[in-house]
């Protein structure tokens, strides 16, 4: 059965400081993983897609995979309360499976 | 704002009823799904379509029928639901299937009373 396993939180980080998320997933086969925020009452927003070991970075948001651990992170430095949200990891094995979407972190910045 | 456009916002339909949800992309992504979201829980996927033609349906009751009109439109009909399928629905899409990032709808509240 394939899993992504996330910390549900919440997790409290104060503004300014570099907020760290990680993820954890049981299918070796996944080859695309995504991390998606959502506010409460709304839909999930893409932020950072990647595919391959090590670190990608867009802006305040840097990506981290590691296939061999199976393990993805998100890192936001510079936290403002408007990151705060849910955050979703989500998996894609290689095919046409969709997405399997861990339960997401809460995240809370503290200002 | 979102490129990926869902009707209605909300629903509220008894049991008895039959409803249609839309969604409609105009990015040219040839990959289409459903998920369905309870509160405080993750989308849970229920369908896949690519190009137009189903590739997944995830033991979905029958209650729920997925159609693809056309390579830009995906609509959900809904027939005899129960109390329980209260929920989030979120469209998504993608240029394929396989190693694409998916974008999401608003999403379609539905309450079944």
């Amino acid at each position: 059965q394939k899993e992504v396993e996330q910390n549900s939180g919440p997790l409290s980080v104060p503004e300014g400081a570099i907020a760290s998320l990680n993820c954890t997933y049981s299918d070796r086969g996944s080859q695309s993983f995504f991390w998606y925020r959502q506010y409460s009452g709304k839909s999930p927003e893409l932020i950072m897609s990647i595919y391959s070991n090590g670190d990608k970075e867009d802006g305040r948001f840097t990506a981290q995979l590691n296939k061999a651990s199976q393990y993805v992170s998100l890192l936001i430095r510079d936290s403002q309360p408007s990151d705060s949200a849910t955050y979703l990891c989500a998996a894609e094995p290689g095919g046409a499976d969709g997405l399997t979407f861990g339960k997401g972190t809460h995240l809370i910045i503290q200002p | 704002d979102t490129e990926v456009t869902q009707t209605p916002k909300h629903l509220v339909m008894g049991m008895t009823n039959k409803k249609s949800l839309k969604c409609e992309q105009h990015m040219g992504h040839r990959a289409m799904y459903w998920y369905k979201q309870k509160a405080k829980k993750p989308p849970e996927l229920m369908f896949v379509y690519s190009y137009e033609k189903l590739s997944i349906n995830e033991s979905v009751p029958s209650r729920f029928s997925p159609e693809c009109p056309n390579s830009s439109l995906l609509n959900l009909h809904l027939h005899a639901l129960q109390p329980e399928d209260s929920a989030l629905y979120l469209c998504a899409s993608s240029q394929r299937v396989a190693d694409q990032p998916q974008h999401f709808g608003d999403g379609t509240r539905l309450s079944i009373l």
